[in-house]
């Protein structure tokens, strides 16, 4: 019964490498977020999704692409991939986007990605 | 620019009292938002805050004052599983989340 899934857990590839991560939630939100946190620890926000409709893009490279084939489901493509790409890519779900406690974040297990 | 500012680390010994603070500077004020985050784990939500004052949650407590842009998380009778970072978010006025860096809390016997 988890609430925020993501696959793979773990992922190690080559630089120049395509790969995706996935992400489900079965909370019934209509909001859902990709976070990327490297090694300082500092959460950094890319995408944020509400109802399969894009609603935050923060200057990430168009390297990163989101899809979202329904609420419950946002994908991170990575084309591409670098060096700088490895950190841990969190996913995460809330109930609304319009303030108050519907706002709270519930997050998936962390994808860590390794780029070698 | 917005601005979320924490301890990057404190050290408290089990079984006392920690207060871990927060600052910020954002366009606008929708709610702050404190999380927990064990090494190589998620953030966990702790508490939401959008009036002034006291939010009691068990052993942990939260704070806010708009008016100086500040909150506190108040943490009690401190156990080792306590040992993790915690995380000040701020929701501004388009209702987007800005993240402080997180206070790393180390316990001690």
């Amino acid at each position: 019964d988890t609430a925020v899934s993501q696959t793979p857990k773990y992922l190690v590839t080559q630089m120049g490498n395509d790969k995706s991560i996935k992400c489900e939630q079965n909370l019934g939100h209509d909001t859902m977020y990709w976070y990327k946190q490297d090694s300082k620890k500092f959460l950094k926000i890319m995408f944020s999704y509400n109802n399969k409709e894009l609603i935050i893009n923060e200057t990430v490279p168009n390297r990163f692409s989101p899809k979202s084939p329904d609420k419950a489901h946002l994908n991170l493509h990575i084309n591409s991939l670098e060096l700088g790409d490895s950190a841990v890519y969190f996913c995460a779900s809330s109930q609304g986007t319009s303030g108050g406690d519907l706002e709270t974040q519930y997050f998936g297990p962390g994808t860590r990605l390794l780029v070698l | 620019g917005q601005n979320i500012d924490q301890p990057t680390e404190m050290t408290a010994t089990e079984g006392a009292i920690v207060q871990i603070n927060c600052t910020y500077q954002t366009s606008g004020f929708n709610g702050l938002f404190w999380y927990q985050q064990h090494a190589g784990e998620a953030p966990t939500f702790l508490s939401y805050n959008v009036l002034d004052g006291l939010e009691e949650k068990g052993r942990f407590s939260s704070f806010l004052s708009r008016s100086k842009g500040y909150s506190y998380l108040l943490l009690k009778e401190l156990q080792m599983k306590d040992s993790a970072s915690y995380l000040c978010a701020v929701m501004d006025s388009n209702y987007q989340l800005i993240w402080g860096a997180g206070t790393k809390l180390i316990i001690k016997p």
